[in-house]
This record gives C-alpha cells, sequence and structure tokens, in this order.
C-alpha cells in the first residue's frame, strides 16, 4: 500500500501571499491517479485537482498542481479569504484503490 | 449538475449496523461512472469506504472490506451503504461522491452517524 504523507501540517500564511502543498507518495505513483481536495470548515470537500494538474470544473486558475514520481504539489499562487483551508491529496491505486493524505490546513497569519 | 443526498439514523447500536441511503438527481445513476462512499471522523481526516457500479460491481477499502456492503437502485436512481458490527471508531459524518477521473467529483452534503448506546 502506497502512503502519502503531506507536509507541512500546517501553513500560516496572509491573503496574498503564495502557498506551496506537499504531498509525498511511499513509492513512485502514476501522476494520472494523484489529486487534491480542498474543504473548507463545517463543509464538504471539493474536488481541487485531479491527475496531477487538471483543475477541477470551476476551480480559479490561482491553483495549479505538478509533481512527478512521488512528489506531488499544489500552489495557490495568491491567498484569498476563502482559501484558507484544510487541503487533502489522494491517490487512486489498483489495490487499496483511493487513499488520502493526512491533510494540511492553511491558516491565516 | 447532479446533487446527492445522504440519509439514515443519526444513532446506530454498537455491533449493529449502519445503513445509508444517498439519493441522487441530476443525473441517471444508470451510467457508465462510480459511486464512492467516504467517511470523516469528527476532527480527522477523509477514508475512502467503497465504491460502487451500477452493474453492481463494487470495491471497497480493504480495511473495511469485511464489514462493507454497497449496493445500488436504479429504480429509485440510489445508493446504499451497510457497514456492519459497528464500534465507537466508526462514528464520523459519511459523504456520498460521483467519481470522475481517479477521484471524487461531486459529493453530497454529508451525514454524521454516532455509534453509542
Amino acid at each position: 500500500e502506497t502512503v502519502l504523507t503531506q507536509s507541512p501540517g500546517t501553513l500560516s500564511l496572509s491573503p496574498g501571499e503564495r502557498a506551496t502543498l506537499s504531498c509525498r507518495a511511499s513509492q513512485s505513483v502514476d501522476s494520472r491517479y494523484l489529486a487534491w481536495y480542498q474543504q473548507k470548515p463545517g463543509q464538504t470537500p471539493r474536488l481541487l485537482i485531479y491527475s496531477t494538474s487538471s483543475r477541477a470544473t470551476g476551480i480559479p486558475d490561482r491553483f495549479s498542481g505538478s509533481g512527478s514520481g512521488t512528489d506531488f504539489t499544489v500552489t495557490i499562487s495568491r491567498l484569498e479569504p476563502e482559501d484558507f483551508a484544510v487541503y487533502y491529496c489522494q491517490l487512486y491505486d489498483t489495490s487499496s484503490f483511493y487513499t488520502f493524505g493526512q491533510g494540511t490546513k492553511v491558516e491565516i497569519k | 449538475q447532479v446533487q446527492l443526498q445522504e440519509s439514515g439514523p443519526g444513532l446506530v447500536e454498537p455491533s449493529g449496523t449502519l445503513s445509508l441511503t444517498c439519493a441522487v438527481s441530476g443525473v441517471s445513476i444508470n451510467i457508465d461512472t462510480w459511486w464512492s462512499w467516504v467517511r470523516q471522523p469528527p476532527g480527522k481526516g477523509l477514508e475512502w469506504i467503497g465504491e460502487v457500479h451500477y452493474k453492481w460491481h463494487t470495491n471497497y477499502n480493504p480495511s473495511l472490506k469485511s464489514r462493507v456492503t454497497m449496493s445500488i437502485d436504479t429504480s429509485k436512481n440510489q445508493l446504499s451503504l451497510k457497514l456492519s458490527s459497528v464500534t465507537a471508531a466508526d462514528t464520523a459524518v459519511y459523504y456520498c461522491a460521483r467519481n470522475g477521473d481517479w477521484s471524487q467529483a461531486s459529493w453530497g452534503q454529508g451525514t454524521l452517524v454516532t455509534v453509542s448506546s
């Protein structure tokens, strides 16, 4: 089973700053199978990025995803107030199907 | 636009069976896609439970496989989840979702299920 480790656990930034969130897999994965979700407090998770770098419907272009092999990143170019949330990466594989990372919280500094 | 709405008992006794349904609207469930269940214990992260296809194919999280049953009712356009032998560790918000490209593209609002006597 491939384990996903997200870092940092918490990211404290100000609106307008750039945020870089990391997701590391315990072994090399197919980049088609790596997704990211955003979850605001008290809300449902929302698909942000799929297949490493494809933005989901309605996601603004300040969000971008990249990576390959074991290291993946989602970047928020300029934080808006509504971007402060918890972000999860997720991997699909044929043995355990879908697994999530433990999440990174982006909080207002 | 697809909409999903979970429903079911909010309280289940330990050792009992948790049963939830997810009503799907805006799209026929009878399409070539997978439908997932995901849960989230209070204050914790997300855990994928499993997925079901309208042709009754299923895939389950290996850690829950022995206790999970998922089904689909095309006449009612809804899916169902059953989780047996529940304990307090199964207390969580349960979400149903429509899969997209190796991901969960659309989510219901979720329903909290508490396991307690």
